[in-house]
């Protein structure tokens, strides 16, 4: 089975705060590949990230940074440092070969950042 | 470079009306999914078409939901005698690529969000 797990619903930090939002999935697949986006409050997805499961690299990218764990397959998110911009709602989702041409979404994490 | 442009952005309707939701991929993308957000929930899949064709409508319920991708002309989401348990967030997304391996980056409009009365 396909599936993402985002257990976090919501969570509130301070500005400047570091904040890390977890994503634990489940596939059968060995070759997949794992996103995050982000939806501001007016409502359009925004991608940030794609990784293969064959990069277990982590990534940084300016206050962002993702820490993919096959062993736990979890692919976690973090917020460096957080603005009041970061507030949103924040989707890890999967695909790969066998999920034919459909992303699986966790349910998303909604982050408020308060000033 | 407009994004994937969806409308309307709010559309209300009472029981039993018919709603049309629009959606032109970027330019350049050839391919149209359609995702459903229900409150509390994450997306779904609804469908996916290319160009005149309906590649994969395993996410659509079986009855009064319909998809559409003329030649011409954005992609239309047509539900059919709505009830309340149709509202929700309509989102469609565009990719260049094809096949099936899962490597799309999927590029989404900002959604349409329907309410039924």
């Amino acid at each position: 089975a396909q599936k993402v797990t985002q257990a976090q619903t919501e969570i509130s930090v301070v500005e400047k705060e570091d904040v890390t939002l977890d994503c634990v999935y489940e596939t059968r697949d060995t070759t997949y590949y794992l996103f995050w986006y982000k939806q501001p409050p007016s409502g359009e997805l925004v991608f940030l990230i794609r990784r293969n499961s064959f990069d277990e690299q982590n990534e940084i990218s300016g206050r962002y940074s993702w820490n993919f764990q096959k062993s736990t397959s979890s692919f976690n998110f973090t917020i460096t440092a957080s603005q009041v911009v970061d507030s949103a709602v924040y989707f890890c989702a999967l695909s790969g070969p066998n999920t034919g041409n459909q992303f699986y979404f966790g349910t998303g994490t909604s982050l408020t950042v308060i000033p | 470079n407009a994004g994937v442009m969806q409308n309307p952005r709010h559309l209300v309707r009472r029981r039993g009306q018919e709603a049309r939701l629009r959606c032109s991929p970027m330019k350049g993308h050839s391919h149209v999914y359609w995702y459903r957000q229900l409150p509390e929930e994450g997306l779904k899949f609804m469908v996916y078409l290319q160009k005149e064709n309906i590649i994969d409508e395993s996410g659509m319920p079986k009855e009064r939901f319909s998809a559409e991708f003329p030649k011409e002309g954005p992609s239309i989401l047509r539900i059919q005698q709505v009830v309340r348990g149709d509202s929700a967030a309509y989102f469609c997304a565009s990719s260049p690529l094809t096949g099936s391996s899962g490597a799309n980056v999927l590029t989404f409009g900002a959604g349409s969000r329907l309410t039924v009365l």
